[in-house]
């Protein structure tokens, strides 16, 4: 049973360009959610998705970062016009349901804005 | 808000002792859950232990063990016989049913070091 995948590991971009990064739930997990980690600093929760729907994205930047779990295929988050501040490690996690569960955790993208 | 704290930015041990690390959580909730996740180097975060709020027993994994104390909201990390492979960064985390609403809300990490 493979893991929460997440690609890509790195990415570098350049101001004003777009970041698209995909996770792959662990098989069998419905829920997805999404975390930034600044240098030096824990991870800060930015949005959960179930399939097809938004349920809460309250940590997500309110311009430029949108997320997605469609029907078929892996969650996208995407960050348009990247600025510097925007550097960071993005992790996904994935739960079997959203009830107290464990949810573990991918390998993480890293987002390099220069 | 639900708040974590972890007051220690970095702790040091030598291989094969005893270290704790501490976690101070602030919630209005009854019922929640506990987490302690490990960052290594390659950037993983890695699970390491889980307690239920309800429960009083407090939650062990091999080397590793909590220790839950409800009424003062604080959950510390017990690593025994040290090894350095445990070197790494320590996060605690804190969630409450249908923990989506709100995701995990994390401490800031202790940073662990262990001497050979």
């Amino acid at each position: 049973n493979a893991g929460v995948m997440q690609n890509p590991r790195h990415l570098v971009r350049r101001r004003g360009q777009e970041a698209r990064l995909r996770c792959s739930p662990m098989k069998g997990h419905s829920h997805v959610y999404w975390y930034r980690q600044l240098p030096e600093e824990g991870l800060k929760f930015m949005v959960y998705l179930q399939k097809e729907n938004i349920i809460d994205e309250s940590g997500m930047p309110k311009e430029r970062f949108s997320a997605e779990f469609p029907k078929e295929g892996p969650s996208i988050l995407r960050i348009q016009q990247v600025v510097r501040g925007d550097s960071a490690a993005y992790f996904c996690a994935s739960s079997p349901t959203g009830t107290g569960n464990t949810i573990y955790f991918g390998e993480g993208s890293w987002l390099t804005v220069v | 808000a639900q708040t974590v704290t972890q007051s220690q930015p970095e702790m040091s041990v030598q291989e094969a002792e005893t270290v704790t690390l501490s976690c101070t959580y602030d919630t209005s909730e009854s019922d929640y859950y506990l987490f302690w996740y490990k960052q290594p180097p390659s950037r993983q975060m890695i699970l390491v232990i889980r307690q239920e709020a309800y429960k009083q027993q407090n939650a062990t994994e091999n080397r590793f063990s909590v220790n839950f104390q409800k009424a003062a909201k604080s959950f510390s990390l017990k690593i025994s016989d040290s090894q350095l492979g445990d070197a790494a960064m320590y996060f605690c985390a804190y969630s409450i049913p249908g923990g989506g609403a709100d995701g995990l809300t994390f401490g800031k990490g202790t940073h662990l070091i262990i001497q050979p």
